[in-house]
């Protein structure tokens, strides 16, 4: 199974701050990497796939990287809407995968 | 608008069964690959088993085979996933979601608002 590391585990930071957040896959994911928002009691909200296309309705602050196995979630100007928990996702290979999530608290 | 409402979930006994429903509406339900995601209580996401639109390809994790089957009724509009030898570690809430992809690129795009399974005497 491909394993999707992802760190930080838990942060925190201020509105306006610009945060990223890390998966390293264990193998060749290709493309087939995406970001999730989920906010307490909601389902998961898909925010980028394939890995840097932003999903319709998605405000331009989130953007996606690649370098690698290595992917990244950057938001460039914290809102307050955005502190929740963000997963990754690889879709290369089944069984898919999520990273551990990364909560995003306000410092 | 995509609509996916899950159904069917509850309190059941280990070794017990249990048959998820998820409804959809505002697409073409026949035609999209379909899948279950879970989530555990305070814990993260784990991806369960896709179908193809026609039924035709099924997928799922190590830890559910040969005991859940996913399946479709396209002319119900409808998801299910029948869950049998239930165990504690099945304890979760259960997602259904609309899979969505291409050549490089594959997404759970739209997602129900879940159904909670307990598993406990």
């Amino acid at each position: 199974d491909i394993q999707m590391t992802q760190s930080p585990s838990s942060l925190s930071a201020s509105v306006g701050d610009r945060v990223t957040i890390t998966c390293r896959a264990s193998q060749s994911i290709i493309t087939f990497l995406n970001w999730y928002q989920q906010k307490p009691g909601k389902a998961p909200k898909l925010l980028i796939h394939g890995p840097s296309t932003l999903q319709s309705g998605v405000p331009s602050r989130f953007s996606g990287s690649v370098s690698g196995t290595d992917f990244t979630l950057t938001i460039s100007s914290l809102q307050a809407e955005d502190f929740a928990t963000y997963y990754c996702l690889q879709t290369h290979r089944t069984p898919y995968t999520f990273g551990q999530g990364t909560k995003l608290e306000i410092k | 608008e995509v609509q996916l409402v899950e159904s069917g979930g509850g309190l059941v006994q280990p070794g017990g069964s249990l048959r998820l429903s998820c409804t959809a509406a505002g697409f073409t339900f026949s035609g999209s690959w379909m899948t279950w995601v879970r989530q555990a209580p305070g814990k993260g996401l784990e991806w369960v088993a896709n179908i193809k639109g026609d039924g035709s390809e099924k997928d799922s994790v190590g830890s559910v085979k040969g005991r859940f089957t996913i399946s479709r009724d396209n002319d119900k509009n409808s998801l299910y996933l029948q869950m049998n030898s239930l165990r504690a570690e099945d304890t979760a809430v259960y997602y259904c979601a609309t899979l969505r992809g291409s050549s490089d690129t594959r997404f759970f795009e739209c997602w129900g608002q879940g159904t909670l399974v307990t598993v406990s005497s």
